[in-house]
């Protein structure tokens, strides 16, 4: 049952060149979406973040797109860092669930020098 | 910054036995949650607790898991006869009031052999 599914199990970019981590999800009930960044032997990070009456979020080099329509969501990082190389989790949630969060099953960016 | 602690980083564990899994939330926050990843897998949804009780928790989280918040600042979560498909790295993460970026810990590995 996968609610949230990143199909792209790994991502090789250039440095400062735009990084595009996709996000598809099923259950029209999240409100929310989030994206979090996770090194070897750590926890994940929260990295940005959209609510579902919005359909794009900017923080500095990271957005994020929503279209609720075709239940999409992607994380643009320009330009792209060799700091970004992390797994990259989306997860979706839902405040009547808790806010408990559903994550995809992550997408290796590996951003190269 | 306040951050999310775990304790211990790695525990390592006979099948049979009782683990117990500590972290320490950020302070003014009010929900908490433990998830935890297989490896190769995606990071899964346990349990969520506010108000000093369980509000939800997973197929996985059968009667062998158990959370408490004895004191404070403390979130404990136990196995109470690990498995070997217990083996796994275990996060907690916490959530502030009115709103929905979760904060994570940096884990505990738990092996059980």
């Amino acid at each position: 049952d996968q609610q949230v599914k990143q199909n792209s199990p790994s991502l090789s970019v250039q440095e400062g060149r735009i990084s595009i981590l996709n996000c598809d999800y099923t259950n029209s009930m999240f409100d929310y979406f989030l994206w979090y960044k996770k090194y070897p032997a750590e926890g994940p990070t929260f990295l940005i973040s959209i609510s579902s009456i919005k359909d794009k979020n900017e923080d500095g080099r990271f957005t994020v797109f929503l279209n609720k329509s075709a239940k999409h969501l992607s994380l643009h990082i320009v330009p792209s860092q060799p700091g970004d190389s992390a797994v990259y989790f989306c997860a979706a949630s839902n405040s009547g669930s808790n806010y408990k969060l559903t994550f995809g099953k992550g997408t290796l960016l590996t951003v190269n020098p | 910054e306040p951050e999310v602690t775990q304790t211990p980083s790695h525990q390592v564990t006979q099948m049979g036995q009782e683990v117990i899994l500590r972290c320490v939330p950020i302070s003014n926050h009010l929900y908490f949650y433990w998830y935890r990843q297989i490896l190769g897998q995606k990071v899964e949804f346990l349990v969520s607790f506010y108000n000093n009780e369980i509000s939800e928790k997973s197929e996985i989280f059968d009667d062998q898991f158990s959370v408490e918040r004895p004191d404070g600042s403390n979130f404990t979560l136990k196995i109470r006869s690990t498995k070997l498909e217990d083996s796994a790295m275990y996060f907690c993460a916490s959530l502030r009031d009115r709103a929905y970026e979760q904060y994570f810990g940096p884990g505990t590995r738990l092996t059980v052999t």
